[in-house]
């Protein structure tokens, strides 16, 4: 069966630092894989997804960048983190057109 | 574009009682349809699905729902909560048709269950 992964659970970061989210995906190949943030208080909004390695779409303008340099593999990262990257991010992988989740990484940009 | 309204924020519901979340959405062709639930802390568990076919769609939990096209409303609804089931209820709509699109949630409703 297909398991997701995501590390960190949890990490608190000081602004201006740089970031680096892991998300891994087993039991399936050649995914579509996404990123999702969840902000307080508002539902889950697109910020990347990707149909392979190295092809990455960017659904919303910002201070974030995603990679895929592995089948399985799918990295959120910054090089300046601001208060606004906040929030708890989630990624996900496709079969037949439904998403299953990861169990996600809460941010805390301090 | 597509959209997602839940209208409610906050529900309360007591154990043994009836549930009913309301979902419209908006999109110009037959969307797929989607609720998933979170509890605190943890990622979205899908509950159920709606591609084609029978309106009635039945899902994990003992939760079902129900599509409308005349009302583009996908509500979900059980017919005797537990406590278990206190947590964000999340209703999405996809593009579908085996492309990449990501989906498009609404805000989010979240259940209370009273003893």
């Amino acid at each position: 069966s297909q398991t997701i992964h995501q590390w960190p659970a949890t990490l608190v970061q000081p602004v201006g630092s740089p970031l680096s989210l892991e998300c891994t995906v087993e039991g399936t190949s050649n995914p579509n894989l996404y990123w999702y943030r969840q902000a307080a208080g508002r539902g889950l909004q697109l910020l990347f997804y990707s149909v392979g390695i190295g092809q990455i779409s960017s659904e919303v303008p910002q201070n974030l960048s995603a990679s895929r340099p592995q089948d399985r593999q799918f990295i959120l990262s910054s090089k300046k983190l601001l208060l606004s990257d906040s929030g708890f991010y989630l990624c996900a992988w496709s079969f037949r057109d439904t998403q299953y989740f990861g169990p996600g990484t809460r941010l805390t940009v301090l | 574009a597509q959209s997602v309204t839940q209208p409610d924020i906050h529900i309360t519901v007591s154990e043994g009682a009836s549930l009913e979340l309301r979902c419209n959405y908006s999109y110009g062709a037959t969307p797929y349809l989607f609720w998933y639930v979170q509890s605190p802390g943890q990622g979205l568990q899908l509950l159920l699905k709606y591609f084609s076919g029978d309106t009635l769609v039945q899902g994990i939990k003992g939760f079902e729902a129900e599509f409308k096209r005349s009302q583009s409303s996908f509500n979900l609804r059980k017919p005797s909560v537990h406590w278990s089931d206190a947590a964000e209820y999340f209703c999405a709509v996809g593009v579908g048709g085996g492309g990449a699109d990501g989906l498009t949630f609404g805000k989010g409703t979240h259940l209370i269950i009273q003893p």
